[in-house]
This record gives C-alpha cells, sequence and structure tokens, in this order.
C-alpha cells in the first residue's frame, strides 16, 4: 500500500510569507501527485495536478515540484485566503493534511 | 457547470449497509475521459479516498475499504453510487462524491454529506 506523509503538519506564517509543504511517498509509483486545498466546512479545491501543472482558475503564487517519491507545494506570498487546510494525494493515497494557520 | 449533490441517509445503524446517491446535473456521466467516485471524511480529521468507477463500469478500490464497498453507475438516471457494508462507528464521515479526470485527480466535489453511524 501506497502511504503518504506530509510535513509539517501545521505551520504559521503571515501574509507575504514564501511557504513550502512537503509530501514524501512510501514507494515510487508516478508523478502523478495532486494538491488539494479545504477550506473549512468545503469541499477540497483541486490546485496542481501531475506534480507541477497549475489548475485552471488557480493564482500562480501557487506552485508544485517534485518527482518519484518527493513532492513540494510552494505558495510564493501568502494571501489572507489561502489559510486553509493542503492535502497530498497519490494514487488512492492522501497525506495528512497541513493546516496553515495566521500567525 | 458541472455540478454533483450527494443524497442518502444521514444515520445508518452498525453492521449495516451505508447507501449514498450522487446525481450528477450540467453534464453527462456517459463520457469516456471522467471517472465518478467517492471520498470520505471523518470528523476533524484527513481526507480518505473510497472508490471510483469508470463510465465503461470498470472500478477502482481503496485496497483499506475493497472488501466492503461496491461503486455503481445508473446512466438512465446520470447518477452513480455507492454501497459501504458492515459499518461501524469509525464509518461515520462527510461522504463527497467527485468526478475524476483520471489519475485521481478530482476536479468537481459534492458538498458533502454527513454520514453518523450509531445505533
Amino acid at each position: 500500500d501506497i502511504q503518504m506523509t506530509q510535513s509539517p503538519s501545521s505551520l504559521s506564517a503571515s501574509v507575504g510569507d514564501r511557504v513550502t509543504i512537503t509530501c514524501r511517498a512510501s514507494q515510487s509509483s508516478s508523478n502523478y501527485l495532486n494538491w488539494y486545498q479545504q477550506r473549512p466546512g468545503k469541499a477540497p479545491n483541486l490546485l496542481i495536478y501531475a506534480a507541477s501543472s497549475l489548475q485552471g482558475g488557480v493564482p500562480s503564487r501557487f506552485s508544485g515540484s517534485g518527482s518519484g517519491t518527493d513532492f513540494t507545494l510552494t505558495i510564493s506570498s501568502l494571501q489572507p485566503e489561502d489559510f486553509a487546510t493542503y492535502y497530498c494525494q497519490l494514487s488512492y493515497a492522501f497525506g495528512q493534511g497541513t493546516k496553515l494557520e495566521i500567525k | 457547470q458541472l455540478q454533483l449533490q450527494e443524497s442518502g441517509p444521514g444515520l445508518v445503524k452498525p453492521s449495516e449497509t451505508l447507501s449514498l446517491t450522487c446525481t450528477v446535473s450540467g453534464g453527462s456521466i456517459n463520457n469516456n475521459r471522467y471517472y465518478w467516485g467517492w471520498i470520505r471524511q471523518p470528523p476533524g480529521k484527513g481526507l480518505e479516498w473510497i472508490g471510483s468507477i469508470h463510465y465503461s463500469g470498470r472500478t477502482y478500490y481503496n485496497p483499506s475499504l475493497k472488501s466492503r464497498v461496491t461503486v455503481s453507475l445508473d446512466t438512465s438516471k446520470n447518477q452513480f453510487s455507492l454501497k459501504l457494508s458492515s459499518v461501524t462507528a469509525a464509518d461515520t464521515a462527510v461522504y463527497y462524491c467527485a468526478k475524476d479526470i483520471g489519475n485521481y485527480q478530482t476536479d468537481y466535489w459534492g458538498q458533502g454529506t454527513l454520514v453518523t453511524v450509531s445505533s
């Protein structure tokens, strides 16, 4: 079974900060790594697919990179609406989530 | 604009079968590019992918749930369904139906429905 490990599990940052979230797969499967944003009480929203492709309508401050077993989501300059929980997904396995909070 | 809406009982007894339906509007499920699936989220916890179905009828399930899960299509009603058998309190969650365009790339989600397992 594939296991996805995200780090950190929580993160405090300020508006304008650059933040990075990492995701590690227990085995190399493919580079079809997805990133989602979830705001409280809402369904997740696809941000990045295939590790580095930006989903339509998603601001360019979001970017993804990585291959093999190690992947990264970067937000270049945090905006107030970015404070949410972020999940990576590879195949049927989601990471445990990273809660991004305002410092 | 594609919309997905979950429906079904909000309360299920332990050992019984959870059944949910997702109605798709604004588009047809008869499209060989898409997969239709279910994802759940226990209260205060993370996401768990359950399973999906291609319009051809081919199904894909999370190995950890495979023995209890069935996902099916009803193309005449533009709906797809989830059945999860032998439920316990651990199956209490918000259940989302969703559209996947391949490689688990989920671009449309329903609003989610809370299902509680309790006697």
